[in-house]
């Protein structure tokens, strides 16, 4: 079952901020988030392991809400290389060995 | 370089006319997987392989076949190709299935099916 990720698309210009939101029906055992680039593989950003856990890069950062069964994943003063499709990709129980992504949310920043 | 290497890149085939596409990877990883990526729906997942010998569906497999006979390659198979699957489709590994190991994946391949 993919978890649901939304905005489906944003727009920004370059300095501002995006949140991106990550959700799913059952419970989490992680939250893996990725970057594809147009034509490009997915890349990998951050893995959230641990409800509560939040983790940065650079000016990319997420947090995992276990209660809640969500994730958001934060691009502060974006910048063009940021944009991106991005993707959660969510696992259940005690292994990462199904790893389900989500539709993903199409980012782009202008200048 | 450590990287996972699928081959063709591109194909374009008429129904019916098995394919394979070759996926090999130079990390000594465990773990392979195979996606698939149509417009508005994500990448999903078609087999995966906890290590040789070891595959299990994912979420969308109709229509497709894997082997695992070494630990470097992960071949997608499509016995009988339909329109339905043509698609771009990712390859990809990581160390081992379990705990927080980071995906790598190959370049992709376009899959035409006339």
């Amino acid at each position: 079952q993919q978890p649901v990720q939304s905005p489906q698309a944003v727009i920004l210009r370059e300095g501002e901020d995006a949140v991106i939101n990550c959700s799913s029906s059952k419970a989490l055992y992680s939250v893996h988030w990725y970057r594809q680039k147009h034509g490009e593989a997915p890349v990998f950003l951050m893995i959230l392991l641990k409800g509560g856990e939040q983790k940065g890069h650079d000016k990319i950062s997420a947090s995992f809400n276990e209660k809640k069964q969500q994730s958001s994943l934060y691009l502060t003063a974006s910048q063009l290389s940021y944009s991106g499709t991005y993707f959660c990709g969510t696992s259940k129980g005690g292994s990462n060995y199904k790893l389900t992504f989500g539709k993903g949310t199409l980012l782009t920043v202008n200048p | 370089e450590a990287q996972v290497t699928q081959n063709p890149r591109y194909l374009i085939t008429v129904t019916g006319k098995k394919l394979t596409v070759t996926c090999s990877q130079n990390m000594n990883h465990e773990y392979m997987s195979w996606y698939r990526q149509d417009p508005g729906l994500g990448l999903r997942q078609i087999y995966y392989s906890m290590n040789v010998e070891v595959t299990d569906k994912g979420d969308v497999p109709e229509g497709y076949k894997v082997s695992r006979k070494e630990k470097r390659n992960f071949p997608l198979i499509l016995e009988s190709p339909s329109p339905n699957q043509t698609s771009l489709y990712f390859c990809a590994s990581r160390i081992s299935a379990y705990g927080a190991n980071v995906l790598t994946f190959g370049a992709g391949s376009r899959l035409t099916v006339l």
